[in-house]
Protein backbone atom coordinates (compact mmCIF):
# COMPACT_ATOMS: atom_id res chain seq x y z
CA UNK A 1 0.00 0.00 0.00
CA UNK A 2 1.10 3.18 -0.67
CA UNK A 3 1.99 5.99 2.17
CA UNK A 4 4.46 8.11 4.10
CA UNK A 5 6.21 6.80 6.63
CA UNK A 6 7.61 8.91 9.29
CA UNK A 7 10.58 7.23 12.25
CA UNK A 8 11.21 6.80 14.70
CA UNK A 9 7.60 7.41 16.65
CA UNK A 10 9.18 8.97 19.42
CA UNK A 11 12.91 10.19 20.09
CA UNK A 12 14.44 12.09 22.87
CA UNK A 13 17.45 14.50 22.47
CA UNK A 14 19.80 15.82 24.57
CA UNK A 15 20.58 19.31 24.88
CA UNK A 16 23.47 20.25 22.12
CA UNK A 17 22.62 17.51 19.91
CA UNK A 18 21.42 16.93 16.45
CA UNK A 19 18.80 14.87 15.55
CA UNK A 20 17.83 13.85 12.00
CA UNK A 21 13.69 12.51 11.97
CA UNK A 22 12.97 10.38 8.62
CA UNK A 23 9.86 10.72 6.76
CA UNK A 24 9.39 8.09 3.29
CA UNK A 25 7.23 8.33 0.93
CA UNK A 26 6.06 5.65 -2.00
CA UNK A 27 2.98 7.80 -3.13
CA UNK A 28 5.00 9.69 -6.26
CA UNK A 29 4.23 12.90 -4.99
CA UNK A 30 6.43 15.69 -5.82
CA UNK A 31 6.11 17.99 -2.96
CA UNK A 32 6.82 16.96 0.74
CA UNK A 33 6.63 19.61 3.85
CA UNK A 34 7.92 19.35 7.20
CA UNK A 35 5.31 21.03 10.34
CA UNK A 36 5.47 21.70 13.36
CA UNK A 37 2.76 21.15 16.14
CA UNK A 38 2.17 22.46 19.32
CA UNK A 39 -0.17 22.69 21.69
CA UNK A 40 -2.87 25.51 20.67
CA UNK A 41 -1.08 26.79 17.87
CA UNK A 42 -2.05 24.31 14.87
CA UNK A 43 0.68 23.27 12.49
CA UNK A 44 3.42 25.35 11.60
CA UNK A 45 5.32 24.92 7.99
CA UNK A 46 9.28 24.20 8.78
CA UNK A 47 10.74 23.16 4.95
CA UNK A 48 8.88 22.38 2.12
CA UNK A 49 10.34 20.81 -0.80
CA UNK A 50 8.48 20.75 -4.59
CA UNK A 51 11.39 18.79 -6.05
CA UNK A 52 14.31 16.86 -5.96
CA UNK A 53 17.29 18.79 -4.84
CA UNK A 54 15.27 21.63 -3.96
CA UNK A 55 13.57 23.64 -0.71
CA UNK A 56 12.30 26.19 0.61
CA UNK A 57 12.54 27.92 3.78
CA UNK A 58 8.72 27.71 5.57
CA UNK A 59 7.48 30.18 8.58
CA UNK A 60 9.62 28.59 11.11
CA UNK A 61 13.12 27.42 9.50
CA UNK A 62 15.59 28.99 12.02
CA UNK A 63 17.12 25.68 13.90
CA UNK A 64 16.26 23.24 11.67
CA UNK A 65 17.82 21.67 8.24
CA UNK A 66 16.39 19.14 5.20
CA UNK A 67 17.69 18.04 2.50
CA UNK A 68 16.14 15.88 -0.90
CA UNK A 69 18.17 13.51 -2.38
CA UNK A 70 15.61 11.72 -3.55
CA UNK A 71 12.19 12.14 -4.62
CA UNK A 72 11.24 9.52 -1.35
CA UNK A 73 12.94 11.02 1.35
CA UNK A 74 12.82 14.28 2.97
CA UNK A 75 14.58 14.19 6.45
CA UNK A 76 14.37 16.72 8.63
CA UNK A 77 17.48 17.69 11.22
CA UNK A 78 16.64 19.14 14.45
CA UNK A 79 19.96 21.56 15.26
CA UNK A 80 21.33 22.37 18.58
CA UNK A 81 20.22 25.95 17.38
CA UNK A 82 16.75 25.05 17.71
CA UNK A 83 16.02 26.47 21.60
CA UNK A 84 12.75 24.75 22.03
CA UNK A 85 12.63 21.13 20.07
CA UNK A 86 10.07 19.36 22.15
CA UNK A 87 7.06 19.34 19.82
CA UNK A 88 4.92 16.37 17.56
CA UNK A 89 6.81 16.47 13.56
CA UNK A 90 4.99 16.10 10.97
CA UNK A 91 6.00 14.85 6.94
CA UNK A 92 3.26 15.45 4.34
CA UNK A 93 3.29 14.92 0.37
CA UNK A 94 1.03 15.79 -2.41
CA UNK A 95 1.49 15.97 -5.81
CA UNK A 96 2.74 19.68 -6.84
CA UNK A 97 -0.01 21.80 -8.27
CA UNK A 98 -2.88 20.31 -6.44
CA UNK A 99 -4.64 19.95 -3.17
CA UNK A 100 -5.38 17.58 -0.28
CA UNK A 101 -2.00 16.14 1.10
CA UNK A 102 -0.93 13.07 2.86
CA UNK A 103 0.33 12.91 6.20
CA UNK A 104 2.72 10.42 8.11
CA UNK A 105 2.30 9.55 11.63
CA UNK A 106 4.61 11.77 13.34
CA UNK A 107 7.61 11.74 15.07
CA UNK A 108 7.27 13.48 18.90
CA UNK A 109 10.47 14.69 19.75
CA UNK A 110 11.57 15.75 23.51
CA UNK A 111 14.72 17.24 25.05
CA UNK A 112 15.94 15.65 27.76
CA UNK B 1 -3.44 36.63 2.33
CA UNK B 2 -5.37 33.59 3.05
CA UNK B 3 -5.83 33.34 6.71
CA UNK B 4 -8.33 30.72 8.41
CA UNK B 5 -9.65 31.06 12.03
CA UNK B 6 -11.33 28.29 14.02
CA UNK B 7 -14.18 30.12 16.48
CA UNK B 8 -13.91 27.31 18.99
CA UNK B 9 -10.75 25.74 20.70
CA UNK B 10 -13.10 23.38 22.48
CA UNK B 11 -16.49 21.84 21.53
CA UNK B 12 -18.12 19.41 23.71
CA UNK B 13 -21.51 16.90 22.52
CA UNK B 14 -22.96 14.10 23.29
CA UNK B 15 -23.52 10.87 21.66
CA UNK B 16 -26.30 11.01 19.04
CA UNK B 17 -26.09 15.00 19.06
CA UNK B 18 -25.16 16.88 15.79
CA UNK B 19 -21.84 18.29 15.84
CA UNK B 20 -21.07 21.97 14.34
CA UNK B 21 -17.44 23.01 14.30
CA UNK B 22 -16.90 26.27 12.99
CA UNK B 23 -14.23 27.80 10.39
CA UNK B 24 -14.16 31.15 9.18
CA UNK B 25 -11.60 32.36 6.16
CA UNK B 26 -10.17 34.80 4.50
CA UNK B 27 -8.87 34.93 0.80
CA UNK B 28 -8.14 37.45 -1.85
CA UNK B 29 -9.50 34.64 -4.23
CA UNK B 30 -11.70 31.66 -4.49
CA UNK B 31 -10.27 29.30 -1.83
CA UNK B 32 -9.81 25.74 -1.61
CA UNK B 33 -10.28 24.75 1.55
CA UNK B 34 -9.92 21.37 3.63
CA UNK B 35 -10.97 19.68 7.18
CA UNK B 36 -8.80 17.56 8.50
CA UNK B 37 -8.88 15.08 11.83
CA UNK B 38 -6.26 14.01 14.04
CA UNK B 39 -6.53 11.63 16.59
CA UNK B 40 -3.96 11.39 19.59
CA UNK B 41 -0.52 10.76 18.97
CA UNK B 42 -1.17 10.62 14.85
CA UNK B 43 -1.03 12.39 12.14
CA UNK B 44 -3.68 14.11 10.09
CA UNK B 45 -6.43 12.51 8.04
CA UNK B 46 -8.52 14.31 5.35
CA UNK B 47 -12.10 14.09 6.04
CA UNK B 48 -12.99 16.44 2.99
CA UNK B 49 -12.27 19.52 0.71
CA UNK B 50 -13.72 22.05 -1.55
CA UNK B 51 -12.72 23.21 -4.64
CA UNK B 52 -14.76 25.35 -6.13
CA UNK B 53 -17.42 22.69 -7.67
CA UNK B 54 -20.53 22.11 -5.41
CA UNK B 55 -20.61 24.28 -1.92
CA UNK B 56 -22.43 21.26 0.08
CA UNK B 57 -19.16 19.12 0.41
CA UNK B 58 -19.36 15.40 1.49
CA UNK B 59 -16.84 13.53 3.49
CA UNK B 60 -16.25 10.54 4.98
CA UNK B 61 -17.61 9.37 8.28
CA UNK B 62 -20.88 10.98 7.99
CA UNK B 63 -19.20 14.57 7.97
CA UNK B 64 -20.14 17.41 5.46
CA UNK B 65 -19.13 20.98 5.23
CA UNK B 66 -20.59 24.07 3.58
CA UNK B 67 -18.73 26.86 1.55
CA UNK B 68 -20.29 30.17 1.98
CA UNK B 69 -18.90 32.80 0.47
CA UNK B 70 -21.04 35.54 1.93
CA UNK B 71 -20.16 34.42 5.03
CA UNK B 72 -16.88 33.29 4.53
CA UNK B 73 -17.47 30.64 6.10
CA UNK B 74 -16.77 26.45 5.79
CA UNK B 75 -18.16 24.63 8.98
CA UNK B 76 -17.95 21.20 9.60
CA UNK B 77 -21.51 19.53 10.81
CA UNK B 78 -22.04 16.01 11.60
CA UNK B 79 -25.73 14.97 12.12
CA UNK B 80 -25.20 12.13 15.30
CA UNK B 81 -21.90 12.33 16.95
CA UNK B 82 -20.02 8.99 17.44
CA UNK B 83 -17.70 8.18 20.45
CA UNK B 84 -15.09 7.95 17.50
CA UNK B 85 -15.41 11.26 16.36
CA UNK B 86 -13.66 12.33 19.66
CA UNK B 87 -10.08 13.84 18.33
CA UNK B 88 -8.99 17.38 16.71
CA UNK B 89 -10.33 19.03 13.79
CA UNK B 90 -7.86 21.22 11.44
CA UNK B 91 -9.51 23.96 9.00
CA UNK B 92 -7.13 24.53 6.22
CA UNK B 93 -6.93 26.94 3.53
CA UNK B 94 -4.75 26.66 0.54
CA UNK B 95 -2.23 29.41 -0.26
CA UNK B 96 -0.41 29.56 -4.05
CA UNK B 97 3.19 31.07 -3.96
CA UNK B 98 4.81 31.04 -7.47
CA UNK B 99 2.50 28.60 -8.90
CA UNK B 100 3.02 26.43 -5.38
CA UNK B 101 0.51 25.44 -3.03
CA UNK B 102 0.87 25.99 0.80
CA UNK B 103 -1.41 25.08 3.43
CA UNK B 104 -2.64 27.20 6.18
CA UNK B 105 -3.92 25.48 9.45
CA UNK B 106 -6.58 27.05 11.94
CA UNK B 107 -5.24 26.52 15.67
CA UNK B 108 -7.70 23.65 15.53
CA UNK B 109 -10.79 22.38 17.61
CA UNK B 110 -11.01 19.51 20.28
CA UNK B 111 -14.31 17.88 19.79
CA UNK B 112 -15.65 15.88 22.98
CA UNK B 113 -17.65 13.55 22.63
CA UNK B 114 -19.65 12.96 25.73
CA UNK B 115 -21.75 9.29 26.53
Amino acid sequence: DGGITQSPKYLFRKEGQNVTLSCEQNLNHDAMYWYRQDPGQGLRLIYYSHIVNDFQKGDIAEGYSVSREKKESFPLTVTSAQKNPTAFYLCASSHTGSGGYTFGSGTRLTVV
Amino acid sequence: AQSVTQLDSHVSVSEGTPVLLRCNYSSSYSPSLFWYVQHPNKGLQLLLKYTSAATLVKGINGFEAEFKKSETSFHLTKPSAHMSDAAEYFCVVSRTTSGTYKYIFGTGTRLKVLA
